[in-house]
């Protein structure tokens, strides 16, 4: 147990619709990460919160944005979906920066249909 | 920019077979390497890194030497276990990147008793 907590695990909903992907990042971390994990393209960060703010971006589309609460809790939110947003989204959070060791939850596995 | 080439899995091995998976990566500068494992169903661990160039970084009986002269970290074990099947990524941290990981696409490994 890595002790970030991903809700919900599984998730099926339509094209165009919107969904919301929580994080509870490990007691402590500062910094949460979001990643992409589909057959095609691997894995792909799309983006990262340190302590509330935004710190870096990736490949995240326009459609897609998150946030980070005071609590340390994410959000990532995904909109007009597409069938293609089908995937393994991870969260991820770390203790500090630069150590590159990155705490991963299990996933939510979002299917569009 | 940054990237992570690994072999194409799978790769299938009797138990008690040397395993090496190759990874080769291209950064400016001098990133620090890992390699994450995945086992089914759960998110990525981090097996074992290696912050600059010569060191060794090794854990659960796998090993991998940050070689800059050949800009690869192989990932090795002398014997595998059933208990090691999995998909293992090869991933970089650039210096300027605080934690922010590109990761390769990811080797199965099937062990085979």
């Amino acid at each position: 147990d890595s002790g970030v907590t991903q809700t919900p695990k599984h998730l099926i909903t339509a094209t165009g619709q919107r969904v919301t992907l929580r994080c509870s990042p490990r007691s402590g971390d500062l910094s949460v990460y979001w990643y992409q994990q589909s057959l095609d393209q691997g894995l792909q960060f799309l983006i990262q919160y340190y302590n509330g703010e935004e710190r870096a971006k990736g490949n995240i589309l326009e459609r897609f944005s998150a946030q980070q609460f005071p609590d340390l809790h994410s959000e990532l939110n995904l909109s007009s979906l597409e069938l293609g947003d089908s995937a393994l989204y991870f969260c991820a959070s770390s203790p500090r920066q630069g150590t590159g060791e990155l705490f991963f939850g299990e996933g939510s596995r979002l299917t569009v249909l | 920019g940054d990237s992570v080439t690994q072999m194409e899995g799978p790769v299938t091995l009797s138990e008690e077979a040397f395993l090496t998976i190759n990874c080769t990566y291209t950064a400016t500068g001098y990133p620090s390497l890992f390699w994450y494992v995945q086992y089914p169903g759960e998110g990525l661990q981090l097996l074992l890194k290696a912050t600059k160039a010569d060191d060794k970084g090794s854990n659960k009986g796998f090993e991998a030497t940050y070689r800059k002269e050949t800009t690869s970290f192989h990932l090795e074990k002398g014997s595998v276990q059933v208990s090691d099947s999995a998909v293992y990524f090869c991933a970089l941290s650039a210096n300027n990147a605080g934690n922010m990981l590109t990761f390769g696409g990811g080797t199965r490994l099937m062990v085979k008793p």
